[in-house]
């Protein structure tokens, strides 16, 4: 039982060029989400996906993209990479109900030059 | 967006030293109250749920509180120690999201 697993760990871009971060959780959730994380301002909700086959908006979703592709699977992309989008990005899973807790997966660092 | 605050930003203790942090949380439409713990350069560990007004939760040396009516919850570790050093963070809860305070960052001094 991995939980949620992240790829890659590590990321370094140029500016406009584009990459997808993959997400997966074993824990039969309904729920993901992506959030980024910066100095001083906490976790972010860039996107989540309520249940598979739905994908909303969240706090800061411009330059961002997802993909529910499954229950398992929940990816993020960046189209074309920005400097403003070096962050550490956490994926994070919970099962159906409003008290159920949300786990992390380990995050990626990205930084975009 | 829901405004959820917390304070202090950071705090420095000695160890064996009890301290105590703030959650405020709008108090209208209460679904659920989250703690988690945040240690550098790994991600988020959850500590406490909290659902109902009065409601109280401990392990070990940490505990909550939680007033639902006024829109607070507390964290209180009591005889911290340098292992307790990381960033709490708060989150209200509700059907699909959550919405997460910045944090208080403790660090404890052996």
């Amino acid at each position: 039982n991995a939980g949620v697993t992240q790829t890659p760990k590590f990321q370094v871009l140029k500016t406009g060029q584009s990459m997808t971060l993959q997400c997966a959780q074993d824990m039969n959730h309904n729920s993901m989400y992506w959030y980024r994380q910066d100095p001083g301002m906490g976790l972010r909700l860039i996107y989540y996906s309520a249940s598979e086959g739905t994908t909303d908006k969240g706090e800061v979703p411009n330059g961002y993209n997802v993909s529910r592709l499954n229950k398992r699977e929940f990816s993020l992309r960046l189209e074309s990479a920005a400097p403003s989008q070096t962050s550490v990005y956490f994926c994070a899973s919970r099962a159906l109900g409003d008290t159920d807790t949300q786990y992390f997966g380990p995050g990626t660092r990205l930084t975009v030059l | 967006i829901l405004n959820v605050e917390q304070s202090p930003q950071s705090l420095h203790v000695q160890e064996g030293d009890s301290t105590n942090f703030t959650c405020s949380f709008p108090s209208s439409n209460f679904y659920a109250l989250h703690w988690y713990r945040w240690e550098t350069a790994k991600s988020p560990e959850a500590l406490f749920v909290m659902t109902l007004n009065g409601d109280e939760k401990k392990k070990g040396q940490i505990s909550a509180t939680l007033n639902t009516k006024e829109g607070y919850s507390y964290l209180y570790i009591k005889g911290s120690q340098p292992e307790d050093s990381a960033t709490y963070l708060c989150a209200f809860g509700d059907f699909n999201k959550f919405y997460f305070g910045s944090g208080t960052k403790l660090n404890v001094k052996p």
